[in-house]
């Protein structure tokens, strides 16, 4: 079954512990990408990866870090996280053609810090 | 500067009630991508439709049909004799050459039986 699973589902840390979020995906594609869904703001992407050992700043990147060693997984490091970083986190991940494609979301990250 | 304005935050409509929610985008590129998600209660998103900034025909499938405007900015979408299993929270998206996204802040429609 094609699909991007995201490990852990839920997760309740604190101020400062360092965690890292896995993201997987078997459909062979090239873009994976991060997102944090708060109330009342929508999704807002973090980084994306076009290809193996190529990643870019989305729009709210700060206090967050990201590697693309393998095509299949897209991990989201933060090294110290704080309570604003509470939020529901979705990876994604798409073709990478000439054009954007329909991006397959994973189920979700729920991120407690206090 | 948001680029992407989804105005309605709630809706609600009674079953069979045709809906429309509202998407406006900004952009000055000319080569631009629109998208349209679905997330139910159970918080998966799900693609609805992908819409190129060259092809202004508006696309109907089944009870959804999508208006696309670039004279206005606007990509509205509208869902025709709602039912309860459209109640949803629906993002539009905005996507810029170098496949970074825009997501709006969404629209909670609630489909009343």
């Amino acid at each position: 079954e094609a699909q991007v699973t995201q490990n852990p589902r839920y997760l309740i840390t604190v101020t400062g512990k360092k965690l890292t979020v896995t993201c997987s995906q078997n459909m062979n594609h090239e873009y994976m990408s991060w997102y944090r869904q708060d109330p009342g703001l929508g999704l807002r992407q973090i980084y994306y990866s076009m290809n193996v050992e190529v990643t870019d700043k989305g729009d709210v990147p700060e206090g967050y870090k990201v590697s693309r060693k393998e095509k299949r997984n897209f991990p989201l490091i933060l090294e110290s996280p704080s309570p604003n970083q509470t939020s529901l986190y979705f990876c994604a991940s798409s073709w990478n053609r000439e054009i954007p494609y329909e991006q397959y979301f994973g189920p979700g990250t729920r991120l407690t810090v206090t | 500067a948001q680029k992407v304005t989804q105005a309605q935050t709630e809706i609600s409509v009674v079953e069979k009630e045709d809906v429309t929610l509202d998407c406006v985008y900004e952009t000055r590129d000319t080569t631009y991508y629109l998208f349209w998600y679905k997330q139910p209660p159970s918080g998966e998103l799900v693609f609805l439709i992908r819409r190129n900034s060259f092809d202004e025909q508006n696309e109907i499938s089944g009870r959804y049909s999508w208006n696309f405007q670039k004279s206005t900015s606007s990509f509205n979408f509208t869902i025709t004799a709602s039912q309860v299993v459209d109640s949803a929270v629906y993002f539009c998206a905005l996507i810029l050459t170098g496949n970074q996204f825009y997501f709006g802040t969404g629209t909670s429609l609630t489909v009343i039986p």
